[in-house]
C-alpha cells in the first residue's frame, strides 16, 4: 500500500507559465512534508517543506500548499524556468517519532520548454 | 563542504558476487540511511541508522547488510548480488530525532548485476 503517491509522472510546461505538482497522502499520522529536486546523475536536494499545522509556505517561485482534509499538497512553480526541468519527489515525515524514515512518492519528471 | 559522499560511482558485478557501497558524511548527522530508487519509482527505503551501533530495516532489506561503527561512515553491504538488485543506491543523513529537517543524499551509486 502506497501511502505517498504522486499520480503524473510526468508534466510539461512553458517557460514562464506555472508548474503545479500534485501528491496525495492515505497516513494521516503524516504531519511533515518535503519536495525534493532530483537532476540526473546527481542527488535529490531539498527544496521546500511544510508543516501540517499550516496550509501555505512560499519560498520564492515555489510555494506548497497543504490541503489535510484531503490528505493532498501541490508545489507550485511560477514563473517556470528551464532550469527547473527536473524530477521532483514528494516526502512525507511522522514527527517526534524516533524512526525518522522518510515515505517518498515515486517522483513527477518536470520539462519546462523555451 | 563534502556533505555526504558516496564510492564507488559505477559498479558491475557478476550475480553471486559481494561488495561493500560506501558512505560518508562530514556534518556530525546521527541519522543516516540507504534507498534504492528504480526506474520509474521513487525512493524505498532498505536499512537505516539512528547512531553508532543502532541499525534497523527499512522496506526492502531483504539481500542488504549494514553497520555503524562511527557517526561518519554507513556502509551497504550486498551478500550475494541478483540481478534484482541492479538500481541507483543513495545515501543520506541529517540530524536524528529533527524530522522537519531535510535529509542530505549523496549522488548515487549505479549498480548493475549481471
Amino acid at each position: 500500500d502506497q501511502q505517498v503517491k504522486q499520480n503524473s509522472p510526468s508534466l510539461s510546461v512553458q517557460e514562464g507559465r506555472i508548474s503545479i505538482l500534485n501528491c496525495d497522502y492515505t497516513n494521516s499520522m503524516f504531519d511533515y512534508f518535503l519536495w525534493y529536486k532530483k537532476y540526473p546523475a546527481e542527488g535529490p536536494t531539498f527544496l521546500i517543506s511544510i508543516s501540517s499545522i499550516k496550509d501555505k509556505n512560499e519560498d520564492g517561485r515555489f510555494t506548497v500548499f497543504l490541503n489535510k482534509s484531503a490528505k493532498h499538497l501541490s508545489l507550485h512553480i511560477v514563473p517556470s524556468q528551464p532550469g527547473d526541468s527536473a524530477v521532483y519527489f514528494c516526502a512525507a515525515n511522522t514527527l517526534n517519532t524516533n524512526a525518522g524514515k522518510s515515505t517518498f512518492g515515486d517522483g513527477t519528471t518536470l520539462t519546462v520548454k523555451p | 563542504n563534502a556533505g555526504v559522499t558516496q564510492t564507488p560511482k559505477f559498479q558491475v558485478l557478476k550475480t553471486g558476487q559481494s561488495m561493500t557501497l560506501q558512505c560518508a558524511q562530514d556534518m556530525n548527522h546521527e541519522y543516516m540511511s540507504w534507498y534504492r530508487q528504480d526506474p520509474g519509482m521513487g525512493l524505498r527505503l532498505i536499512h537505516y541508522s539512528v547512531g553508532a551501533g543502532i541499525t534497523d530495516q527499512g522496506e526492502v532489506p531483504n539481500g542488504y547488510n549494514v553497520s555503524r561503527s562511527t557517526t561518519e561512515d554507513f556502509p551497504l553491504r550486498l551478500l550475494s548480488a541478483a540481478p534484482s538488485q541492479t538500481s541507483v543506491y543513495f545515501c543520506a543523513s541529517r540530524p536524528y530525532d529533527r524530522e522537519d529537517q531535510p535529509q542530505h543524499f549523496g549522488d548515487g551509486t549505479r549498480l548493475s548485476i549481471l
